[in-house]
């Protein structure tokens, strides 16, 4: 069965801290995914992998960066922590097809 | 550029409703069509999906058809169930890379 799994259900982080945020799949997937979720906006793509070592930029990569040191883990990193980076995080990883399997996700509260 | 637009939520209904949630979309080329469903304190999982025009896709009572002339890809179910109190997502792909573009999500609450 599919699995991702995100290293944290909720998370409390200070304004200014850095913020590691891990994602594990076991399906050896190429393609992962972040995302962030607020209400009234949906998902909202802010980094891509399609190999180890590969990244690409989504559609709001500000204040974040992203690390692929091996296939099945991919890490999003908040560089110093933002009250507007307060949001659900939502990990995905993709085969060659078009399903994307997402993890439980993070609720990540800034303070 | 390419989007997706959803009907606004929530969306109240009684238990054996019929259920219907709007989807409209806006791309070039020929997209394919996906419905995600998210359960209250869960990550997202595939509902169901079309690839192309006329399909429909189908899951859990769940029905959707890719419809070209008009942009829509609803998704229709004859008869909720508590259950299916969830969060829905529309969504295309875009480009070779198959990035999904997503809509706003309409949130679903049947009432017994």
């Amino acid at each position: 069965d599919v699995k991702v799994t995100q290293s944290s259900r909720y998370l409390v982080k200070r304004t200014g801290e850095k913020v590691f945020l891990e994602c594990v799949q076991d399906m050896d997937h190429e393609n992962m995914f972040w995302y962030r979720q607020d209400p009234g906006l949906g998902l909202r793509l802010i980094y891509f992998s399609y190999d180890v070592k590969m990244k690409e930029k989504g559609d709001i990569p500000e204040g974040y960066s992203v690390s692929r040191e091996k296939k099945e883990r991919f890490s999003l990193i908040l560089e110093s922590a933002s009250t507007n980076q307060t949001s659900m995080y939502l990990c995905a990883s993709r085969a060659q097809g078009e399903t994307q399997y997402f993890g439980p996700g993070t609720r990540l509260l800034v303070l | 550029g390419d989007s997706v637009t959803q009907m606004e939520g929530p969306v109240t209904l009684s238990e054996e409703a019929f259920l219907t949630i709007n989807c409209t979309y806006t791309a070039t080329g020929y997209p394919s069509l996906f419905w995600y469903v998210q359960y209250p304190g869960e990550g997202l999982q595939l509902l169901l999906k079309a690839t192309k025009a006329d399909d429909k896709g189908s899951n859990k009572g769940f029905e959707a058809t890719y419809r070209k002339e008009t942009t829509s890809f609803h998704l229709e179910k004859g008869s909720v169930q508590v259950s299916d109190s969830a969060v829905y997502f529309c969504a295309l792909t875009k480009g070779s890379n198959y990035q999904l573009i997503w809509g706003a999500g309409t949130k679903l609450i049947i009432k017994p």
